[in-house]
């Protein structure tokens, strides 16, 4: 399978803390994005990293990807309560880069 | 519309009906996706057109699923003799230029077969 794989499933932590969200993937990529979903709605492109790229900056988030390692982290910084939510990976490959797999999602709760 | 529309946005149904979901894209989207959501789990690929070019059903879980998309822009999927494994969110995503990569979804349909 080519979906990534998002580590914890889940993480708690106070507000004002930084959140570390992993993703690992399989095959290689075209690119890899990030989303997020808040309970019982649709999901919310949040960035995308193509894999020539290394790192990548948008607002309060940072990603990062490792291809040689098959990996990439989401960091939030300085959370808010308001950033509670699932957080997923989705890999393209060159082969079908139209193509959207998604991992099962890290469960952020960001207590105020 | 400004975003992408599905409805109904909650459906109960009996096993063994058959159920229509519809999902209204952002106009000018050419690329359509469908997705499955099980209850707190990840999404599962079920179908994807691309303009004229022919649908990638790869994802569709078996044969009772099906999907259309008319005049390159409403998408009907539909589900026949539904089964209590159907039961969950299915999400639509619309996709204006591939090159970009970035998927906009719909708040998706609830699927709940008794």
């Amino acid at each position: 399978s080519q979906q990534g794989e998002e580590d914890p499933q889940a993480l708690s932590i106070q507000e004002g803390e930084n959140a570390t969200m992993n993703c690992s993937y399989k095959t290689s990529i075209n690119n890899l994005q990030w989303y997020r979903q808040n309970s019982g709605r649709g999901l919310v492109h949040l960035i995308l990293i193509r894999s020539n790229e290394r790192e990548k900056h948008s607002g309060r988030l940072r990603v990062t990807l490792d291809t040689s390692k098959k990996s990439s982290s989401l960091l939030i910084t300085a959370s808010r309560a308001a950033d509670t939510a699932s957080y997923f990976c989705a890999t393209a490959t060159f082969r079908n880069f139209n193509k959207f797999y998604f991992g099962s999602g890290t469960k952020l709760n960001v207590k105020p | 519309g400004a975003g992408v529309s599905q409805s109904p946005s909650n459906k109960v149904t009996e096993k063994g009906k058959d159920v229509e979901l519809r999902c209204d894209p952002i106009s000018g989207h050419t690329a359509l996706y469908w997705y499955r959501q099980s209850l707190g789990q990840g999404l599962e690929f079920l179908i994807y057109f691309q303009g004229n070019s022919a649908p990638d059903k790869s994802g569709l879980p078996s044969d009772r699923f099906s999907a259309e998309r008319t005049g390159g822009s409403v998408s009907t999927l539909t589900i026949q003799r539904t089964q209590q494994e159907d039961s969950a969110v299915y999400l639509c995503a619309s996709i204006g230029r591939p090159n970009t990569g970035e998927l906009f979804f719909g708040e998706g349909s609830r699927l709940t077969v008794l």
